[in-house]
Parts: structure tokens; sequence; C-alpha cells
């Protein structure tokens, strides 16, 4: 069984770009969901897809988006990049129900 | 918004030493989920509590839910080195595995 993996491993852009970051989830998980983890703080919910449909979303603006592919892979957009987006962004995969979700990696963001 | 507490927010403990950390929540859920995370690493999942009363035990970890005051504990028996880590808890938005995290306990076991 694979579990999930999160790609780039690093990223450092500047402030104004823009950003992708991909997922895929652990085999037979049809829900991804999105958290960005600040330095020293809790991670916090970005947005969940379900069935490639955005399936509820956390207090972030827009510029943040996303897309999930016919098999369950999922990718984290954001658009024109500020200081504070500097954090590692988390994907998580599960299955419908309320079972524990299966975290990745992560992928470290720093924007100058 | 849901909010979500811990406490202590750091904690030392010598080995073999018992304590236990605090998760407080601001509304009504019936699922709590314990995390660990080790420095520069992901989450991983420690324990699944889907109801109230519920209790769960993992080696020298316990975890319990009482969901009529919105509190969860994770009590650490007899402490060692290895179990140094920051523990999160995390709630269900009540919607499907969309989860409010605490704001995590750095814990730190001395030899």
């Amino acid at each position: 069984e694979t579990g999930v993996t999160q790609s780039p491993t690093h990223l450092i852009k500047t402030r104004g770009q823009q950003v992708t970051l991909r997922c895929s989830s652990q085999s037979g998980h049809n829900t991804v969901s999105w958290y960005q983890q600040a330095l020293g703080q809790g991670p916090q919910f970005i947005f969940q897809y379900y069935r490639e449909e955005e399936n509820g979303r956390g207090n972030f603006p827009p510029r943040f988006s996303g897309l999930q592919f016919p098999n369950y892979s999922s990718e984290l957009n954001v658009n024109a990049l500020e200081l504070d987006d500097s954090a590692l962004y988390l994907c998580a995969s599960s299955t419908t129900g309320w079972q524990t979700q299966y975290f990745g990696p992560g992928t470290r963001l720093t924007v100058l | 918004e849901l909010k979500v507490e811990q406490n202590p927010l750091f904690l030392s403990m010598q080995e073999g030493k018992n304590y236990t950390i605090y998760c407080n929540y601001s509304t009504t859920s019936d699922r709590l989920y314990w995390y660990r995370q080790d420095p520069g690493k992901s989450l991983e999942s420690l324990f699944v509590l889907l109801s109230n009363g519920a209790v769960k035990q993992e080696g020298r970890l316990m975890a319990s839910l009482d969901t009529k005051a919105r509190l969860s504990t994770l009590h650490i028996t007899a402490a060692v080195h290895d179990l140094s880590a920051t523990y999160f808890c995390a709630v269900d938005r009540n919607t499907g595995n969309q989860f409010y995290f605490g704001t995590g306990t750095s814990l730190t076991v001395i030899p």
C-alpha cells in the first residue's frame, strides 16, 4: 500500500509569484484535504476535495485554489504569493466517513 | 469559529514520570483525533476517538474523550525519551474529515 506523497519537498518563491503543489493520495482514498502549518503552529484547514469537487473550505482567500483529478491526486495553487504564505503545506487523504486522515510528508514553501 | 486549545503548550518531564495533556474545544463534536509530529516531519495518527467515553490505549499513551465537557486527554505513563515530540489534538468540523487542530504540546522527555 502506497502512502500519501507530495512534491516538491521544498520550494522557494518570491512575493507575487504563483506556486503549484502536488499530492498523491493513499491507495483507496477518495478524499483529499490540504492544510497550512506555519512554524510553531498547528495545521490550519485550507480546503477539501471529494470526487473532484471542493467539499469544504477554511478561512483562506480565493487566491488559494485546488483541483482533484480522477485518480484522486490533487493540486494546491496559490497565486500572488505573500510573505505570510511561507509554511509547511500538508496534504491528507482519507476515505468517506469519520476515520482518520493520513498525512503526506509536506512541502516546505518559503516566500522571499 | 471552532477553537481547540491544548495545555500545556510546553512540557518537560523526566523519564519514568506520568503526565496528562489536555485538549478543550469550543463546539459540539463527537470526533477527536490525536497526532504526533517529530521535528521537520509530517503528522502521524495516534488515536481516533469517535464517541463520548471512548478510551484508546497504545503502549505508554492513553487517550480519552468526554464530549459533554468538550475535553480530551492524552495520558503518558512512565515516559521514555522516544516519546519526545509535539502532540496535536484535532476536532472534526462535523462535515467529514475537515479538522481543526489544537495549538500543540511540545513534549521533551529528559533521560
